[in-house]
């Protein structure tokens, strides 16, 4: 069964300081990751995926499958990065729905 | 280019009640389709899913049901709501055929309250 699991309800940072949002999972298939943000009042939305190994909005997040990790991080947080985020897990075949941490929301202090 | 409706985006009903929330995409053809709902603390829990018409697989047992009666339709529904179906609901689709059939397009949402 996928599980994923993200251990923060609540983080709350500096503006300038860096972020580290966790996640783990439990997959023994292929796991492919995502991570997701919700804004205030805007739909929930895709960040970034671990193939495409791309830097959105200064964030990046490495899969680590020896400790099954997909933990999101940036250098300096922004007061626009305050949001809720959501690590999702499904597998590279794509023949199985997304399954989502409960969250965890990203509060960005000036 | 693709596009998700849902609606309505809010609703307030008694219990024992029906209930009927509808998603459909435009700009797209045999997508995957998921209903999820979101709650604070808990997450977004997979309710139900599709990969074609009159497919519908469910992954939690509980006092929903779903249907998917046209290729681009995707229908939430209960026949007596409880006061724990309150929540947010959300419909979301995705392309099975492309590299990105995990990445899931999401509708704004149905807040239920259930008095």
């Amino acid at each position: 069964a996928q599980r994923v699991t993200q251990p923060e309800k609540l983080l709350s940072v500096f503006k300038g300081a860096p972020v580290e949002l966790k996640c783990n999972y439990s997959y023994s298939g292929s796991p492919e990751l995502f991570w997701y943000v919700q804004y205030s009042r805007q739909r929930l939305q895709l960040l970034l995926r671990h193939i495409s190994r791309e830097s959105i909005k200064g964030f990046t997040a490495d899969l680590n499958k020896g400790e099954t990790s997909f933990h999101l991080k940036k250098p300096f947080a922004q007061e626009e990065d305050s949001a809720m985020y959501y690590c999702a897990l499904s597998d590279l075949s794509g023949n199985t729905p997304l399954v989502f941490g409960k969250g965890t929301r990203l509060s960005v202090i000036a | 280019s693709q596009t998700i409706h849902q609606w309505p985006a809010t609703l307030v009903q008694p219990v024992g009640s029906p209930l009927s929330l509808e998603c459909t995409v435009e700009g797209t053809s045999n997508p995957n389709l998921y209903w999820y709902r979101q709650a604070a603390g808990r997450g977004l829990q997979l309710l139900f899913y599709s990969v074609g018409i009159g497919q519908i697989s469910s992954e939690v047992p509980q006092n929903l049901s779903a249907s998917r009666p046209q290729d681009r339709q995707f229908i939430l529904s209960s026949k007596k709501l409880l006061l724990s179906d309150s929540g947010f609901y959300l419909c979301a689709w995705s392309d099975p055929r492309a590299s990105g059939a995990n990445v899931l397009t999401f509708g704004a949402g149905s807040r239920l309250t259930v008095l």
